[in-house]
């Protein structure tokens, strides 16, 4: 079966940083996607890492280490619209099929 | 522009009623899929086309009936629709889809469906 998992909630004070981790099992990998979601609003793009590493998008940055099946996001910066549902995805390789995690909840307080 | 369109944002329907939901994209994608989402939980892939053909069906029950009359459109049929099916209903695009290439997906705003 396909296991991807992330913590359900963080809470996080504007101007900091928070690190979203995301752990996964799955048969097939091509990549993983991070996409962020705002309650009741289609999920927009993040970013996405195939190699080990890091990739640094302005305050974003999304680590990934294929031998561990782990990922994190790493949200610097943080401001109050930064507060959002925050997606894992792995991109399972045959028919470009996306499995998303549950999804965190980060709320940013002043 | 990594615009999806979606039609319409809410809707509402009775079990016996007959719907159809509507995704269209400009940026010359080629491949289309439609995604379920429930309240608090992520999508779930339920169909993708790829260069206009079904190439995937999540083993969606046949109320739902998709169909992707040219490159930029694709519809979701909706028949005899249960309560349990209300959902937020999704469509993205990506460049191509293939096997083992990595696209990325680009996702419409999405249609709130209540099925009363």
């Amino acid at each position: 079966g396909q296991n991807i998992d992330q913590p359900t909630e963080m809470t996080a004070t504007e101007g900091a940083i928070v690190q979203i981790n995301c752990t996964y099992q799955t048969s097939g990998f091509n990549g993983l996607f991070w996409y962020q979601q705002h309650a009741g609003e289609a999920p927009t793009f993040l970013s996405y890492n195939v190699l080990d590493g890091l990739e640094e998008k302005g305050r974003f940055s999304s680590f990934l280490s294929r031998s561990k099946g782990y990922s994190y996001l790493l949200l610097k910066e943080l401001q109050m619209k930064d507060s959002a549902s925050y997606l894992c995805a792995v991109n399972r390789a045959a028919g470009n099929k996306l499995t998303f995690g549950g999804g965190t909840r980060v709320l940013v307080k002043p | 522009d990594t615009e999806v369109t979606q039609t319409p944002k809410h809707l509402v329907m009775g079990m016996t009623n007959k719907k159809s939901l509507k995704c269209e994209q400009h940026m010359g994608h080629r491949a289309m899929y439609w995604y379920k989402q429930k309240a608090k939980k992520p999508p779930e892939l339920m169909f993708v086309y790829s260069y206009e053909k079904l190439s995937i069906n999540e083993s969606v029950p046949s109320r739902f009936s998709p169909e992707c009359p040219n490159s930029s459109l694709l519809n979701l049929h909706l028949h005899a629709l249960q309560p349990e099916d209300s959902a937020l209903y999704l469509c993205a695009s990506s460049p191509r889809e293939a096997s083992g290439v990595l696209d990325t997906q680009y996702f419409g705003p999405g249609t709130r469906l209540t099925v009363l």
